[in-house]
């Protein structure tokens, strides 16, 4: 399969923990990369490789990886952590990018 | 400040063309691999077409394979996506980025009669 599976929406409550999952045969060989999109604005990078953040994002986003599933998780969700999150890897060429179809995450 | 910034978008009829341009700064362009992604309106990201460091090697989705070509000038740290053959479904905000890591703001490419 060349394709990436998300739920489309997910809620936390405000200062709980809440996992987002990414599925597809592409991430038994490659790691998710994940992105948060706020309305109007680019997507910015979050997590990449095993489990890294680039610089300026808070340590409570993590990532990790089981066989077929990727998951994004935020311990102790932020009103301003509400947004889009977007899985992303490669398909078995290694050459084309692949995206999830997004999950909208509301902090109630 | 590592960026990218897009621009070329605008309204074109189906059937038209447009080359979209992406400029960067703060870090050796021609080291790294480019990627173009899209996004409809109210939809999802979809990757597009990727370039190798030394543009030898490209990449395109299948549903702009044979309509759009990306190129580079690594002398003036440039990306290109000419888009020919446009269809209303390619209308979205059109981004450029720095392999997967660093993301333009994108640029909105509207086909329309």
């Amino acid at each position: 399969s060349s394709e990436l599976t998300q739920d489309p929406a997910v809620s936390v409550a405000l200062g709980q923990t809440v996992r987002i999952t990414c599925q597809g045969d592409s991430l038994n060989i490659y790691y998710a990369t994940w992105y948060q999109q706020k309305p109007g604005q680019a997507p910015v990078l979050v997590i990449y490789g095993q489990n890294n953040r680039p610089s300026g994002i808070p340590d409570r986003f993590s990532g990790s990886s089981s066989g077929d599933t990727a998951s994004l998780t935020i311990t102790g969700a932020q009103a301003e952590d509400e947004a889009d999150y977007y899985c992303n890897s490669r398909d078995s060429s290694g050459h084309h990018l692949l995206f999830g179809g997004g999950t909208r995450l509301t902090v109630l | 400040e590592v960026q990218v910034v897009e621009s070329g978008g605008g309204l074109v009829q189906p059937g038209g063309s447009l080359r979209l341009s992406c400029a960067a700064s703060g870090f050796t362009f021609s080291n790294y691999a480019m990627n173009w992604v899209r996004q409809a309106p109210g939809k999802g990201l979809e990757w597009v077409s990727g370039l190798s460091p030394s543009g030898d090697a490209t990449y395109y989705a299948d549903s702009v394979k044979g309509r759009f070509t990306i190129s580079r000038d690594n002398s003036k740290n440039t990306l290109f996506l000419h888009m020919n053959s446009l269809r209303t479904g390619d209308t979205a905000v059109y981004y450029c980025a720095k392999g997967q890591d660093i993301w333009g703001k994108g640029t909105t490419v509207t086909v329309s009669s």
